[in-house]
């Protein structure tokens, strides 16, 4: 069982609010990830690292940012929040195999 | 453009029975396909890889298979269980960079009745 986690678990704000989804991994991945996924929908990366101080945008343009100070955490901030940011976000990391990544559970953000 | 469709969008089984989802791909150049199983409300998590030269690989009751002339892989389900209901995504990961881009398909959403 992969030893990533994400925190929260689910979220509900209002319009406007500064969030923060924490995602701590302890495999000492250098490549960490964040994907956003809507129902039925493929997932859409939207940023990734692959080290300390690294860090770039995916292919889906996103008004979140990430940092990525410790090798073990990246979280992702929305500093004001929009109904339009609704949607799941899931972090992941990877190591030496190919193709491979370890996902956490997910956060499911919800704004009203 | 590279990309990864899969089929069915859905389906439904009856405990027991097996089942078989498609995953076609246009990603080139090929370096690996995986298929992750998804359990709604958490995340993926990798089933079975597959690289060029392999055609078949099981993983206890999930047999995965490839061809790689007409980018073309399965995922057959045996016996299938309650617990296999979920979402089973094929990635399909290129060789044109170090970075090793990955290509998600939509999933098929599996739900087994009892």
């Amino acid at each position: 069982e992969a030893d990533i986690y994400q925190t929260p678990r689910y979220l509900v704000i209002g319009t406007g609010k500064k969030i923060t989804l924490e995602c701590s991994q302890t495999m000492g991945h250098d490549k960490m990830y964040w994907y956003q996924q809507d129902p039925g929908m493929e997932l859409h990366l939207i940023h990734y690292s692959y080290g300390v101080n690294s860090t770039e945008k995916g292919d889906l343009s996103s008004e979140s940012t990430v940092s990525r100070i410790r090798t073990e955490h990246f979280p992702l901030t929305l500093e004001s929040a929009r109904p339009s940011h609704t949607s799941q976000y899931l972090c992941a990391s990877s190591g030496q195999s190919p193709g491979e990544l370890f996902f956490g559970e997910g956060s499911r953000l919800t704004v009203l | 453009k590279n990309q990864v469709e899969q089929s069915p969008q859905s389906l439904i089984i009856l405990e027991g029975k097996n089942c078989t989802l498609q995953c076609n791909y246009t990603v080139s150049p090929f370096s690996n396909l995986r298929w992750y199983k998804q359990d709604t409300g958490r995340g993926p998590v990798s089933l079975t890889i597959m690289t060029f030269s392999e055609n078949t690989k099981s993983n206890g009751r999930y047999t995965a298979t490839l061809d790689a002339d007409t980018k073309q892989s399965s995922l057959h389900i045996t016996a299938s269980q309650l617990s296999d209901s979920a979402s089973y995504i094929c990635v399909v990961s290129d060789r044109g960079s170090t970075l090793g881009r990955l290509y998600f398909g939509r999933g098929t959403q599996l739900t087994v009745w009892p």
